[in-house]
């Protein structure tokens, strides 16, 4: 069971259109991280929130805190062929007190 | 830095038979994690080491998965006897000690179990 729903769980878009990827759960999250998985590797980190409305952008990419630190977003700007990959959210604490990943969402971006 | 190492990097083996798999963290990272990604799934935590204790292994399947942490180092996974739904892939993950350190994985190894 994931406790951790990410929506939505497939997205193909072409090149230089935006998208945005869901993350949310029913429990509070002392923090959040956002890792993309490429076929064959293992999941990088793309970015930690902290702060309940924290905004962190990194290039194309912005990724929202909830307020109440249950859900999180990410944002691709002008998407590009190498966004394509599998990305996930993990949430550390809430009642399950320990480090859990969503089923993630597959994005492929097609020139 | 060197990454996360793991092997071996595929596995086939039949139903009842065993398997380990062993992780190399990087130095100086004190948690080291094992995940299950099952095919269309996110990782799911198995067991968390803390040096060479065990922090959290809720979710590991005890009468057939055991897993260890010798030295504080390396680490090994070992199922047995395997079940046809154990194939997926075993992620191991380290971690400088505390939360939110980033997760650093390894690339896994691809267990079919047939």
């Amino acid at each position: 069971t994931q406790l951790l729903e990410q929506s939505p769980q497939f997205l193909s878009i072409q090149e230089g259109e935006n998208l945005t990827v869901y993350c949310n759960s029913s429990s509070v999250f002392s923090s959040l991280q956002w890792y993309r998985q490429e076929p064959g590797e293992g999941p990088v980190l793309l970015v930690t929130v902290v702060t309940g409305g924290e905004v962190k952008k990194l290039k194309r990419l912005t990724f929202q805190f909830g307020d109440a630190r249950k859900d999180s977003s990410l944002h691709i700007t002008a998407a590009q062929p190498g966004d394509t990959g599998l990305y996930l959210c993990a949430g550390a604490g809430g009642s399950w007190g320990k480090f859990q990943f969503g089923a993630g969402t597959q994005v492929v971006v097609t020139p | 830095e060197a990454g996360v190492a793991q092997s071996p990097r595929y596995k086939i083996i039949e139903k009842r038979q065993s398997v380990a798999f062993w992780c190399n963290p990087i130095s100086g990272h004190a948690t080291l994690y094992w995940y299950q990604q099952i095919l269309g799934q996110g990782p799911k935590l198995l067991i968390q080491f803390q040096n060479n204790g065990v922090v959290d292994d809720s979710q590991l399947p005890k009468d057939r998965f055991s897993a260890e942490r010798l030295k504080g180092v390396d680490s090994t996974l070992k199922i047995q006897p395997a079940k046809l739904e154990d194939s997926a892939v075993y992620l191991c993950a380290s971690s400088l000690e505390g939360t939110p350190s980033p997760l650093h994985f390894g690339n896994g190894t691809r267990l079919t179990v047939t």
